[in-house]
This record gives C-alpha cells, structure tokens and sequence, in this order.
C-alpha cells in the first residue's frame, strides 16, 4: 500500500497544456485501468476529474484528458485556465478492494 | 442534489475513541459502496475504509485495521467510522465518499476534522 509518485508541483501559463504523472506498479497502476484525478482547491472536498483512466463525468471539461502507459498514468490539462490552479491527485485500485492515492500535485497558473 | 454530510470529528487524546458519521441524500445509498478517506494537515488523500453495499465486506488500509471499524445503515442513509486506540497520525480531515466499485470515488462530504492530541 505505497502511494503513488507524483510531482510535487508543475507550473504553466494561461493556455499552455500541462502533464501530471502519477508511477505506481504493476499491482495498482500497471495490473487495472481503474486509474481516476481529483482536482482539490484549498479548504474543498476534492473532485472526480477523470476515471477509468481517460473517461470524463459530465460537466468536465473536455480540456482534462487522461492517459496510461505501463506503470504510469498521465493527467494533461490543456488551455490552461486559472481556475485550474489546485492540487490533483491520482487514485489506482490496487486489488483486494484496496486503493491507493498519488502524494497530490500543486499545479501554478502562472 | 448528492449530498454527504459528515459530523462526529473533535479533539480527542490519544487511545480515546471517536465515532463519526455521514449522512447521505439525494441517490440510492443501499446501492454504492461507500468509503471514508482522510487528508492530514498539509498532506495528501489517503485511503481508510471500504465498504460494500450491504455491509458483508469490509476493508482496510493496514494503518487502521484492528483499530477503525467502518459500518452502515441503509435504513437511515447512513454512514459510520468507529476509530478506537486513536493516535496522533490519526489527526486529519475525514472525507466520507461513495465509491463506484473498485474504479472511483464519485461523491465527497466537505470533511470532519479530527484532531488526536494530549
């Protein structure tokens, strides 16, 4: 039950893309595409940005996008918004009805 | 509207005991596993407790196993953490959300805030 590796902070400016990545192993990450994102602003609750690896709930944006290859999971958010400045975490089942979360990502709109 | 409303959390000393609860509106309850994730001050989501929908199966990060104990009542849309033998590492947010299976947490509470301190 390790967490994931994520950055502990990436930075871009208004309508540029960024890429998060989350690198677990082949037991949570690698073995099940049940990779999910929550963005958390500070003093919220977080909130489901992307599951399943790349599938959007309704009312994200389409901006959010989600991908995986191997062990490593990515979050790419494009057109870079201000109101993306917050902290993102990925999420893998990890078998046996366990999961486990990334350390959490501080994204800076410069 | 979903909504998840989590109440119980305090300061409490170290080896006390805590109960906390979360009130669920708005979906299908009996329908979703339901879990309890924490956030300590400063730091990230983890994990605590899963629970399926009619309560036979349970799990645990290894953290809390033997301490924590997570129970339901669908009667009454609720959801509960019973935390004995608390410690200080204990101290953080608790999220009550429901879970879609084993692949996300759709739902959040805003969080109770326990705080294990002498």
């Amino acid at each position: 039950q390790s967490a994931l590796t994520q950055p502990r902070s990436v930075s871009g400016s208004p309508g540029q893309s960024v890429t998060i990545s989350c690198t677990g192993t082949s037991s949570d990450v690698g073995g099940y595409n049940y990779v999910s994102w929550y963005q958390q602003h500070p003093g919220k609750a977080p909130k489901l940005m992307i599951y399943d690896v790349n599938k959007r709930p309704s009312g994200v944006p389409d901006r959010f996008s989600g991908s995986k290859s191997g062990n490593t999971a990515s979050l790419t958010i494009s057109g870079l918004q201000a109101e993306d400045e917050a902290d993102y975490y990925c999420c893998s089942y990890a078998g046996s009805y366990t999961v486990v979360f990334g350390g959490g990502t501080k994204l800076t709109v410069l | 509207e979903v909504q998840l409303v989590e109440s119980g959390g305090g300061l409490v000393q170290p080896g006390g005991s805590l109960r906390l609860s979360c009130a669920a509106s708005g979906f299908t309850f009996s329908s979703y596993w339901m879990s309890w994730v924490r956030q300590a001050p400063g730091k990230g989501l983890e994990w605590v407790a899963n629970i399926k929908q009619d309560g036979s199966e349970k799990y645990y990060v290894d953290s809390v196993k033997g301490r924590f104990t997570i129970s339901r009542d669908n009667a009454k849309n609720s959801l509960y953490l019973q935390m004995n033998s608390l410690r200080a590492e204990d101290t953080a947010v608790y999220y009550c959300a429901s879970k879609y299976g084993p692949r996300y947490f759709d739902y959040w509470g805003q969080g109770t805030l326990v705080t294990v301190s002498s």
